[in-house]
């Protein structure tokens, strides 16, 4: 199976401040058909996972635009550009390239 | 809007089957779409089960070693999951969920299986 592979474990950033998550995967998540399938999704306490951003960096409908992703080939990052109090949870990484799909373990966001 | 609601028995013996059944609303499973279900262990991560297309074909996890299978009916705009032989390991929250392009768009609210005697 491909281990995605996230870091930090945790964080705890200020409010407006900017954070990075990295999601690094075991393989190429470069597909045969030219895209790479990563995605993101926030997991608040108690709540389903919400997606954030697929292929990389195609933001989904009413995400907030503070949100990027970046990358490519095994290395990829989720940005924040400026820390809100609803961010706090769990950020996981997701491959859609290669069978079982995988997770990384998540990012803990919390605020400071 | 798309939306899914797990149901199912909270509780399971161990070696017994797991039975859940997702029921979807704002959208038809008639049309071409994948349908997956996704588990959480209490504090842990995401792990994928399997999906199945509208059409019939389905993946399975190899980590589940043949014990899951799912069925759709789309009659009923429901899938299921079935687990045989479960054990105190497949106590977690249960997430069925849309696939779309190798990824999940909706998931459900999930639905906590404890595996317990």
């Amino acid at each position: 199976d491909v281990v995605m592979t996230q870091s930090p474990l945790s964080l705890s950033v200020s409010l407006g401040q900017p954070t990075s998550l990295s999601c690094r995967s075991s393989q190429s998540l470069l597909y045969s058909d030219g895209n790479t399938y990563l995605s993101w999704f926030h997991q608040r306490p108690g709540q389903s996972p919400r997606r954030l951003i697929y292929r990389v960096s195609n933001r989904d409908s009413g995400v907030p635009d503070r949100f990027s992703g970046s990358g490519s080939g095994t290395d990829f990052t989720l940005t924040i550009s400026g820390v809100e109090a609803e961010d706090l949870g769990f950020y996981y990484c997701m491959q859609g390239t290669h069978w079982p799909w995988t997770f990384g373990q998540g990012t803990k966001v919390e605020i400071k | 809007q798309v939306q899914l609601q797990e149901s199912g028995p909270g509780l399971v013996k161990p070696s017994e089957t797991l039975s859940l059944i997702c029921t979807v609303s704002g959208y038809s499973m008639s049309t071409d779409s994948y349908w997956s279900w996704i588990r959480q262990p209490p504090g842990k991560g995401l792990e994928w089960i399997a999906y199945m297309h509208y059409g019939g074909s389905s993946n399975f996890n190899p980590s589940l070693k043949s014990r899951a299978t799912i069925s759709l009916d789309t009659s009923k705009n429901q899938f299921s999951l079935k687990l045989t032989s479960v054990t105190a390991a497949d106590t977690a929250v249960y997430y069925c969920a849309r696939e779309w392009g190798r990824t999940v768009d909706y998931w459900g609210q999930g639905a906590l299986v404890t595996v317990s005697s």
